[in-house]
């Protein structure tokens, strides 16, 4: 089967950097993904590193390390928007599904 | 661009009812994808096409789930006698194939309530 492991929830104050683990098992590997969903709204596209290393977007990065099955999402200057769930995602060779974690709830505070 | 369009997007049902979602992907995705959200968990891949045809489907559909993508445009999920167990956020996605990488586009959802 496949698994993705996030801590349940986050805190941090305004302007701060944060950030948020994804360990993964999945019989195969094609790519991790972030997606960011605040209440009630859709999840929405934020990162995706298909070999290791880092890609910056902004104040989002994401780092992946395949050999350990380990990704992180650094959000850096917090903002109060930035309260939101965050849930990686991962497809598997020969599929098109995403297969997400159960999210990270992050609450920035002022 | 308008984005993944999905309708209703919110659906109050009595168990035992048949309902029906529909999801209008980005114009120019072939590839359109449902999964199924419940509160604190995330989203769950249920069925995907590429255009008309449906090529991957989870065992959480079970045989009262089916889903249509007729001119491989527009999508229905429809649900038959639904059950309490059904309750859910119904999310449709899209996405290009030929995109690098290849990024689904997620709808605002359906919430459905069956009481």
């Amino acid at each position: 089967g496949q698994s993705l492991e996030q801590p349940s929830e986050v805190t941090a104050v305004e302007g701060a950097i944060v950030q948020i683990n994804c360990t993964y098992q999945t019989s195969g590997f094609y790519g991790l993904s972030w997606y960011q969903q605040h209440d009630g709204g859709a999840p929405t596209f934020l990162s995706y590193n298909g070999l290791d290393g880092l890609e910056e977007t902004g104040r989002f990065s994401s780092f992946l390390s395949r050999s350990d099955s380990y990704g992180y999402l650094l959000l850096q200057e917090l903002q109060m928007k930035d309260s939101a769930s965050y849930f990686c995602a991962v497809k598997d060779t020969g599929f098109q599904k995403l297969v997400f974690g159960t999210g990270t709830r992050l609450l920035v505070s002022p | 661009d308008t984005g993944v369009s999905q309708d209703p997007r919110h659906k109050i049902t009595k168990r035992g009812q048949n309902v029906t979602f529909r999801c209008d992907p980005i114009s120019e995705h072939n590839r359109l994808y449902w999964y199924r959200q419940t509160l604190g968990q995330g989203p769950e891949f249920l069925t995907y096409f590429q255009n008309e045809a449906q090529l991957e489907k989870s065992r959480l559909l079970s045989d009262r789930f089916s889903a249509e993508r007729p001119k491989g445009s527009f999508s229905t999920l429809e649900i038959q006698r639904t059950e309490q167990g059904d309750s859910a956020m119904y999310l449709c996605a899209s996405s290009l194939a030929s995109d690098y990488p290849e990024t689904q586009y997620f709808g605002p959802g359906t919430r459905l309530l069956v009481l």
